[in-house]
């Protein structure tokens, strides 16, 4: 079974601020993929990035950071130097090989809602 | 820039009625999904489509869900009895490739049901 957990419901932080936001999970798969995606107030979804389970490097997109760890089964999303139009829900998603081997489901987690105060 | 578009919006429905969700997926795109929300819980997968048939669905997806491509262009979500529970953001979702193949997922902007 496959179980994504964001820990961090709600995080408030003063613009300007860095914050992470935690995702850990759980998986049988070897080869497996992980996304994040953004919930802006206006409801869709936005996507972020998706990281391939063979590929641990970080990458760094702007203001925007993932730190994938195998070892900690964490992909962790860091926001720099944090602003208003940061603030929506987060979710951190997981993807595996299907068995019938086709099209997926994502696992999502429950989400951490980022509040940006001006 | 292509989207996922959806229809409608909103749906306020009577329990026991039947709805139809409807989706155009982004046009060059072979994998169709729909997901849920539930007010303020996370998005949960409903089932995947691909070639003309379901690819996978999660235990969600009973036998109240139907999903259909009736032409080159829609995709549609049919919930023959609807219950109070089935209240939801519902999301379509199209993928060039599978998630395992491509990952990026392209969501529509949602459909709000609203089941009274």
């Amino acid at each position: 079974a496959q179980k994504v957990t964001q820990a961090q419901t709600e995080i408030s932080v003063v613009e300007k601020e860095d914050v992470t936001l935690d995702c850990v999970y759980e998986t049988r798969d070897t080869t497996y993929y992980l996304f994040w995606y953004k919930q802006p107030p206006s409801g869709e979804l936005v996507f972020l990035i998706r990281r391939n389970s063979f590929d641990e490097q970080n990458e760094i997109s702007g203001r925007y950071s993932w730190n994938f760890q195998k070892s900690t089964s964490s992909f962790n999303f860091t926001i720099t130097a944090s602003q208003v139009v940061d603030s929506a829900v987060y979710f951190c998603a997981l993807s595996a090989r299907p068995r019938g081997g086709g099209a997926d489901g994502l696992t999502f987690g429950k989400g951490t809602h980022l509040i940006i105060q001006p | 820039e292509p989207e996922v578009t959806q229809t409608p919006s909103h749906q306020v429905t009577q329990m026991g009625q039947e709805v139809i969700l409807r989706c155009v997926p982004i046009s060059n795109h072979l994998y169709f999904y729909w997901y849920r929300q539930i007010l303020g819980q996370k998005v949960e997968f409903l089932v995947s489509f691909y070639n003309n048939e379901i690819s996978e669905k999660s235990e969600i997806f009973d036998d109240q869900f139907s999903v259909e491509r009736p032409d080159g262009s829609n995709f549609t979500l049919k919930i023959r009895s609807t219950k109070l529970e089935d209240s939801a953001m519902y999301f379509c979702a199209s993928s060039v490739l599978g998630t395992v193949n491509t990952g990026e997922l392209f969501f529509g902007e949602g459909s709000r049901l609203t089941v009274l």
